[in-house]
């Protein structure tokens, strides 16, 4: 069965660097491209970036261009998200997801917390 | 980019009753919406894609309907476990990705 597992979140100032990852299983990791979508506390669902299945095209949304970067290593199955320069309001749970192909989201993780605090 | 709004922002529904959610997209996406579930404290699940298409696994109480700028989930009789959150999302205009803020199913 498909497995995402984030892994990376804490506690960081703003104006410091987190880098998440997503351990993915039960699939053909690199046939697929990957999502990170966001929720901030008690708000909705925001997408953040996306990566291609070959990692060759990436988008993110104006809210996190310039900081945020997604990556993938299709020998480990894993998608990962460097986060710099953060913010207040980047506050949120990350969740990783698996894309049918750049539509919907069929399969997320349980998400990994990230606080952004003096 | 694409802005979805979702209506009501809270429904108030007694066990076995119907409960029905809009979605508006500011411009057509077609038949390209997704409609997902979110309990407190877990990760969204896919519902609904295509506008009309459950997702595997997912009961039959669950439907959708429309198609350009106007959709609607219907949950034909609550289940305790359908109270949660619902969320539409479009892949018409990409990116990006966009949600709508969510209805929130509550017992009423």
């Amino acid at each position: 069965q498909v497995q995402l597992v984030e892994s990376g979140g804490g506690v960081v100032q703003p104006g410091g660097s987190l880098r998440l990852s997503c351990a993915a299983s039960g699939f053909t990791f690199s046939h697929y491209g990957m999502h990170w979508v966001r929720q901030a506390p008690g708000k909705g669902l925001e997408w953040v970036a996306f990566i291609r299945s070959d990692g060759s095209v990436k988008f993110y949304p104006d809210s996190v261009k310039g900081r945020f970067t997604i990556s993938r290593d299709n020998s480990e199955d894993t998608v990962h998200l460097q986060m710099n320069s953060l913010r207040a309001e980047d506050t949120a749970v990350y969740y990783c997801a698996k894309d049918v192909p750049v539509a919907y989201f069929d399969y997320w993780g349980r998400g990994t917390r990230v606080t952004v605090s003096s | 980019e694409i802005v979805m709004t979702q209506s009501p922002a809270t429904l108030s529904v007694s066990p076995g009753e119907r409960a029905t959610l809009s979605c508006r997209a500011s411009q057509s996406v077609v038949s390209n919406l997704a409609w997902y579930q979110q309990k407190p404290g877990q990760a969204p699940r896919l519902l609904i894609y295509g506008a009309s298409t459950r997702a595997t696994g997912i009961p039959a109480r669950f439907s959708g309907s429309g198609s350009g700028t106007e959709f609607t989930l219907t949950i034909s009789s609550l289940q305790s476990e359908d109270f949660a959150v619902y969320y539409c999302q479009q892949y018409n205009n990409w990116p990006p990705w966009t949600f709508g803020q969510g209805t929130k199913v509550e017992i009423k």
